[in-house]
């Protein structure tokens, strides 16, 4: 089976770090993605993780463990424009389908 | 620089009646994606196509239910007899080629069947 594990809300601090987890069971693995969609809006591309290890992109960062199936969005200086919900989405093997998680309600205040 | 367009942006339909979604990808990107949106739910894949070809339709429901992405203009993805069920966010995606490309998203049409 296909199954994509993320917190459904989180809350933080405007300038704190927020770190959002995402763990995986998927019969094929071709690649992780985490997009931003904010309430009514397209999803935004954030990040694409398909070896193991850490990507940095400016204040967002994303890590991958494909032996854990596990990965994080690591968000730092939060700003009040990054409440918004976070996908976790796999690549399923050799097919291009994308298996999303439910996605995490991140709500950033003053 | 447009991105995906999707339109209408917003769709109300009685049951029964027919919905067509529009959907055109980001200029050069010859693949193009389908998800629905339920409300609380993740994005479901649908269906994946190249240009006059269905390539995976997997996630496609049997009945009622049908995508084409011709030669010349948009992909559309057509709703027959529409039930109360069918209302959610439709989201085309596309990408320059299949294999290791990024999707990028369009804005989506909420559909919503009275």
């Amino acid at each position: 089976g296909q199954n994509i594990d993320q917190p459904t809300e989180m809350t933080a601090t405007e300038g704190a770090i927020v770190q959002i987890n995402c763990t995986y069971q998927t019969s094929g693995f071709n690649g992780l993605f985490w997009y931003q969609q904010h309430a009514g809006e397209a999803p935004t591309f954030l990040s694409y993780n398909v070896l193991d290890g850490l990507e940095e992109k400016g204040r967002f960062s994303s890590f991958l463990s494909r032996s854990k199936g596990y990965s994080y969005l690591l968000l730092k200086e939060l700003q009040m424009k990054d409440s918004a919900s976070y996908l976790c989405a796999v690549r399923d093997g050799g097919f291009q389908k994308l298996v999303f998680g439910t996605g995490t309600r991140l709500l950033v205040s003053p | 620089n447009a991105g995906v367009m999707q339109n209408p942006r917003h769709l109300v339909r009685r049951r029964g009646q027919e919905a067509r979604l529009r959907c055109s990808p980001v200029k050069g990107h010859s693949h193009v994606y389908w998800y629905r949106q339920l409300p609380e739910e993740g994005l479901k894949f649908m269906v994946y196509l190249q240009k006059e070809n269905i390539i995976d339709e997997s996630g496609m429901p049997k009945e009622r239910f049908s995508a084409e992405f011709p030669k010349e203009g948009p992909s559309i993805l057509r709703i027959q007899q529409v039930v109360r069920g069918d209302s959610a966010a439709y989201f085309c995606a596309s990408s320059p080629r299949g294999v290791g490309e990024t999707q990028y998203f369009g804005p989506g049409t909420r559909l919503l069947v009275l």
